[in-house]
């Protein structure tokens, strides 16, 4: 089924930490899952994708970490910065028409 | 390269009016795409386009709700009569062939009330 949040998770990290964003998706049939990052009155902005095939990719101060046997994801950012304050999404990517169905968002506040 | 463009920006009608909102696609993308983000949710495919036709429009509310994508490009949604449950920001999206990319860039979306 598909993830509906009615409340969102938040995670309040201090400048400089690192911060973890964890996500349980649904279906095991997924293809491809992605992390999206939503500031306030803008869309989604892509940030890092991994296939089903991985269990870890890494991009630039970026770590997303995928846990087949359990239906979970996570992504981690390295010296978390007042800029990455933002909604985070995982995203699970389906079949041939690439569907995206979004998971319950985290807020993420960094304190300076 | 320029974005996915959408306007207005923002909206408020009153319930049973009628709204339409505007997407234009980054130049080359063939999929369009039209979410609903509900305040605290993520969002919620509605349809999605290849060229002018439509690939999957299981979560459209067709009674109320209509998308068309005239010569490939611009896609216009329409929703009429609008419920107080509509409000939501309607976002539009593109990217490459389906199959073929993953990755979709979103507009800023259309901030919707409906009063």
């Amino acid at each position: 089924g598909e993830s509906v949040g009615l409340h969102l998770p938040t995670l309040s990290v201090q400048e400089g930490d690192n911060s973890i964003i964890n996500c349980a998706y649904s279906n095991s049939a997924s293809d491809y899952f992605i992390w999206y990052k939503q500031e306030s009155g803008k869309g989604p902005q892509f940030i890092i994708d991994i296939r089903s095939n991985m269990d870890k990719r890494q991009g630039q101060r970026v770590t997303v970490l995928l846990n087949k046997t359990v239906k979970h994801l996570s992504l981690q950012i390295a010296a978390t910065q007042p800029g990455d304050s933002a909604v985070y999404f995982c995203a699970e990517s389906r079949g041939a028409t690439n569907k995206l169905i979004f998971g319950t968002g985290t807020l993420l506040a960094v304190q300076p | 390269e320029a974005g996915v463009a959408q306007s207005p920006r923002y909206k408020i009608i009153e319930k049973r009016q009628s709204v339409a909102f505007w997407c234009n696609p980054i130049s080359g993308h063939a999929t369009l795409y039209w979410y609903q983000q509900i305040l605290g949710q993520g969002p919620k495919l509605l349809i999605q386009f290849q060229n002018n036709g439509v690939v999957d429009d299981s979560q459209l509310p067709k009674d109320r709700f209509s998308a068309e994508r005239l010569k490939g490009v611009d896609s216009t949604l329409k929703i009429q009569p609008a419920k107080l449950e509509d409000s939501a920001v309607y976002l539009c999206a593109s990217s490459l062939v389906g199959h073929l990319s993953y990755e979709q860039y979103f507009g800023p979306g259309t901030r919707l009330t409906v009063t």
